[in-house]
C-alpha cells in the first residue's frame, strides 16, 4: 500500500495553463505539505496544512493555491503556468506540525512548462 | 536565517569503502538536524535526525552522522557503502522557531563504483 501518492506522476503542458496535482496520504497524518524541486535538486517547502488549515505558505506567488479537502488530501492547482514552474513537485505528510515529526514523502510529480 | 551547506556536489566510492558526506549548518542556538536519502524516481526518505543528547546518532540502512557544534557540521558516514546506496543525500536543518519548517541543503550525488 502506497503511503502518499501523488498523480499524475508527469505532468507536460502549455505555459498559461492550468493544472492540478493531487496528494492522498493513507496514514492517517494530520499535517500535509508541498515541496518544490528545481532543476538543481534544490528542495524547498511551499505549503503546509495542518487539521486542514494552512499553518505555512512561503511567499509562493498567489498563482498557486493548495486545497485540502480533508485531512487525507492536499491537492495543489497551479493557474497561469509559467516556464519556471517546470519542477518536480513533493507532496509529505506527517502526524502533527513540530519539526521532530517524521515527514513521509510521496514519489513526485515532474511538471514540464513548454 | 538558518542555512545548509553540502560542499560536494557528486562523489563516487567504491563497493565496500568506506563513505562521509559533508554537512554544514548556520544557526546561532542548536538546530535540529536530519538527513534524506532520495533514490533515482523517488521520494525523500528520513535515514537519521539529531535532536539532543549523543551525538553520534544511528539510523537506517547503516548510517551514522555525528553533530560537531565546534564545526557546526552534522557529517554523515557509513563503513562500507553497497551499490543499492547509490542516491542524492540531503541534510536539512529545522529550528524550534518554525514549527514544521525544514529548510534543505542542495544535495550530495553519491555514486557506487563496481
Amino acid at each position: 500500500d502506497t503511503a502518499v501518492s501523488q498523480t499524475p506522476k508527469y505532468l507536460v503542458t502549455q505555459m498559461g495553463n492550468d493544472k492540478s496535482i493531487k496528494c492522498e496520504q493513507n496514514l492517517g497524518h494530520d499535517t500535509m505539505y508541498w515541496y518544490k524541486q528545481d532543476s538543481k535538486k534544490f528542495l524547498k517547502i511551499m505549503f503546509s496544512y495542518n487539521n486542514k488549515e494552512l499553518i505555512i505558505n512561503e511567499t509562493v506567488p498567489n498563482r498557486f493555491s493548495p486545497k485540502s479537502p480533508d485531512k487525507a488530501h492536499l491537492n495543489l492547482h497551479i493557474n497561469s503556468l509559467e516556464l519556471g514552474d517546470s519542477a518536480v513537485y513533493f507532496c509529505a505528510s506527517s502526524q502533527g506540525d513540530s519539526f521532530n515529526n517524521e515527514q513521509f514523502f510521496g514519489p513526485g510529480t515532474r511538471l514540464t512548462v513548454l | 536565517a538558518q542555512s545548509v551547506t553540502q560542499p560536494d556536489i557528486h562523489i563516487t566510492v567504491s563497493e565496500g569503502a568506506s563513505l562521509e558526506l559533508r554537512c554544514n549548518y548556520s544557526y546561532g542556538a542548536t538546530p535540529y538536524l536530519f538527513w534524506y536519502v532520495q533514490s533515482p524516481g523517488q521520494g525523500l526518505q528520513l535515514l537519521l535526525k539529531y535532536f539532543s543528547g549523543d551525538t553520534l546518532v544511528q539510523g537506517i540502512k547503516g548510517f551514522e552522522a555525528e553533530f560537531k557544534r565546534s564545526q557546526s557540521s552534522f557529517n554523515l558516514r557509513k563503513p562500507s557503502v553497497h551499490w543499492s546506496d547509490a542516491a542524492e543525500y540531503f541534510c536539512a536543518v529545522a529550528t524550534y522557531s518554525s514549527a514544521s519548517k525544514i529548510i534543505f541543503g542542495s544535495g550530495t550525488r553519491l555514486s557506487i563504483r563496481p
